[in-house]
């Protein structure tokens, strides 16, 4: 079955340490994106990337650090920087039409210990 | 400024009825596209419908149905036939030309027996 896999599902972060969220798709999609979400709110968008080798920040990058040097694959990184780092975080990829939903896979839950 | 405005945080539903969820966007782009996700308390996100903005019909997948009021800007949700299964957050969001999701706050649905 064609789909998103994020791990881990739970993450526990030390103060001053670097975390990386893993994403992973083989539905073949060349769109990539990572969201925040915190308790009771929307989702905001931190990265997408379009193209392998290529992505752009999105409305809160600052204290986080994205790659894509494959296309399925589109880890996020949430650096020490990120003073208020926990939430829930989804991410989702998406075919070339435009009618085209994103997929999102299960969501990763992170935690400062 | 919000681009998509939900404004009932919470609603309650008797089963086998229907429900109506607000959706509000605001945009100046002529082509867009707006999207309806469900989030269980699981956490993933379910794609639910999709209307597009040159679309002149109103977009329905089974029970979901978009009513979709162009000049109004207003994207409403209808849930026909509710379900016990139905209770989560539901999401409005819009996609405007550079392929971006903006996301409302949700409406959690809680369907009553």
């Amino acid at each position: 079955d064609g789909g998103i896999t994020q791990s881990p599902k739970y993450l526990f972060r030390k103060e001053g340490q670097n975390v990386t969220l893993s994403c992973e798709q083989n539905l073949n999609h060349d769109a990539m994106y990572w969201y925040r979400q915190d308790p009771g709110q929307g989702l905001r968008l931190i990265y997408y990337s379009q193209i392998v080798n290529d992505f752009q920040k999105g409305d809160i990058a600052e204290g986080y650090s994205v790659s894509r040097e494959k296309k399925e694959s589109f880890p996020l990184t949430v650096t020490s920087a990120q003073k208020n780092p926990t939430a829930f975080y989804l991410c989702a990829s998406k075919g070339g039409q435009v009618g085209q939903p994103q997929h999102f896979g299960d969501g990763t839950r992170l935690s400062i210990l | 400024a919000q681009k998509i405005t939900q404004t009932q945080p919470g609603m309650f539903v008797q089963e086998k009825e229907a429900v109506t969820l607000d959706c509000t966007y605001d945009t100046s782009d002529q082509s867009y596209g707006l999207f309806w996700y469900k989030q269980p308390s699981s956490g993933e996100m379910i794609f639910l419908i999709y209307q597009g903005s040159y679309d002149e019909q109103n977009a329905t997948e089974g029970r979901y149905s978009l009513n979709f009021q162009k000049a109004r800007k207003s994207a409403n949700l209808v849930i026909s036939a509710s379900q016990l299964g139905d209770s989560a957050m539901y999401f409005c969001a819009m996609r405007e030309y550079d392929y971006k999701l903006s996301f409302g706050a949700g409406t959690t649905v809680t369907v009553r027996a």
